[in-house]
Formats: structure tokens, sequence, C-alpha cells
């Protein structure tokens, strides 16, 4: 079966420890993304990667940080930086952007204490 | 500045009737339309796309309609059923990788 897997599905973290999300997909797609959602905000998109190696910053970025060393993976990274980190955060692939849809993962809930 | 817009927050619909989710953008450039619906701790699920050369795209029960000079996007769903009940989020993109997503609509489908 292909799908993104997201992992752990919830995690917990002590306010100044960074964290780091998985994201794995079999889809072959080149593109990656992470999106934050908020209540009553929507989807905010942190990062996005067009290719292997390659990477930019979506709309909220501050605090967080990315790899992407191979097509199937693409973790988040969130640093102390980051003023609220608590949230949902989901991670999307598709093919190459633009006209095809976004195949999301499962989230990971992310609790910062 | 939000560039999509679902102005209602919920819906409430009688089980067989017609759900109608509206979504409003404002950037003129957007040329791809996506409608998600999503189940709470799940990531959000395809619904439908369109084009912003069509004004209408269909699939079983679910049609999206687009109105490009009032720049406004709706998700008809007939009939609605209790498994639609869901948040439903439309979405733009302008042709690149960048898809800008609505704040949602709660659809509640009473039996």
């Amino acid at each position: 079966d292909g799908g993104i897997t997201q992992s752990p599905k919830y995690l917990f973290r002590k306010e100044g420890q960074n964290v780091t999300l998985s994201c794995e997909q079999n889809l072959n797609h080149d593109a990656m993304y992470w999106y934050r959602q908020d209540p009553g905000q929507g989807l905010r998109l942190i990062y996005y990667s067009q290719i292997v190696n390659d990477f930019q910053k979506g709309d909220i970025a501050e605090g967080y940080s990315v790899s992407r060393e191979k097509k199937e993976s693409f973790p988040l990274t969130v640093t102390s930086a980051q003023k609220n980190p608590t949230a949902f955060y989901l991670c999307a692939s598709n093919p190459q952007g633009g006209h095809s849809p976004l195949h999301f993962g499962n989230g990971t809930r992310l609790t910062v204490t | 500045d939000q560039q999509v817009k679902q102005n209602s927050p919920s819906l409430s619909v009688q089980e067989g009737r017609i759900s109608i989710l509206n979504c409003d953008y404002t950037n003129s450039m957007f040329d791809y339309f996506l409608w998600y619906k999503k189940y709470p701790a799940e990531g959000p699920t395809f619904l439908i796309s369109i084009s912003s050369i069509k004004d209408k795209n269909e699939d079983g029960r679910f049609t999206v309609f687009l109105n490009k000079s009032a720049k406004h996007l709706s998700l008809h769903i007939v009939p609605s059923q209790p498994g639609d009940s869901a948040v439903y989020f439309c979405a733009a993109s302008v042709g690149t990788y960048k898809y800008i997503f609505g704040t949602g609509t709660r659809l509640k489908v009473l039996a």
C-alpha cells in the first residue's frame, strides 16, 4: 500500500528541547511539504521540497528546519526557537507540484510543556 | 492576509439533502482549486479539484463549481450522508508548489 507515514502519532516534549518529526513516503513523489494546523487557522505551510537536497521556506518557517537527503524522507525539526510549537503537524507529497493534489499523512500531534 | 476564506465555520444539513460549502479567494492568479475532507486527528483526504479553465467538475456525489469573476468556489454534496460529517477545507494554488488553505467548515449531517 502506497502512502505517507508520519511518526509518532503523539509526541510530548519539554520547552527548550528540539524535536524531530518523521515523514516517509513510498509514492515516488518528487515534492514533499510540511503544514501546521492550529484551531481555527486552517493549514499553514512551513517548508516544502521540490527535489532531493533542495527545500524552500513556506509562510511560517521561523523556528523550524528540514532536510531532504532521500526522495522518500522529509523530516521536520521543531527547534527551541519556535515560540508556539504545540500543534498538529501534517506532512504531504505530490508528484511534482502544481495541478496535482497533495496526499497527506495522518499527522503528528506535538505537545510542548 | 487570508487569501482563501471559508466564512462559515459550521454547517448542519439533514441526511439526504444537499450540502453546499463555500470558499472565497482574493488572488486572481490562482489556477487550481481543491477540496479536502478531514476527520479529527487524521490527515486531510483529497475529494475533488478544478482547474481555472473550467467552471464545474463532478465526481459522484461531489460537484465543485468555480465562479472566477466572483472569485468564489463551492462544493455541493448530494445527497448528504452521515459519513460526510467532517471538516472540509478548500485550497488554491498558483501553478507551483504553494497551496493555500482556507480555515475549514465543519459539516454535520443529521440522520
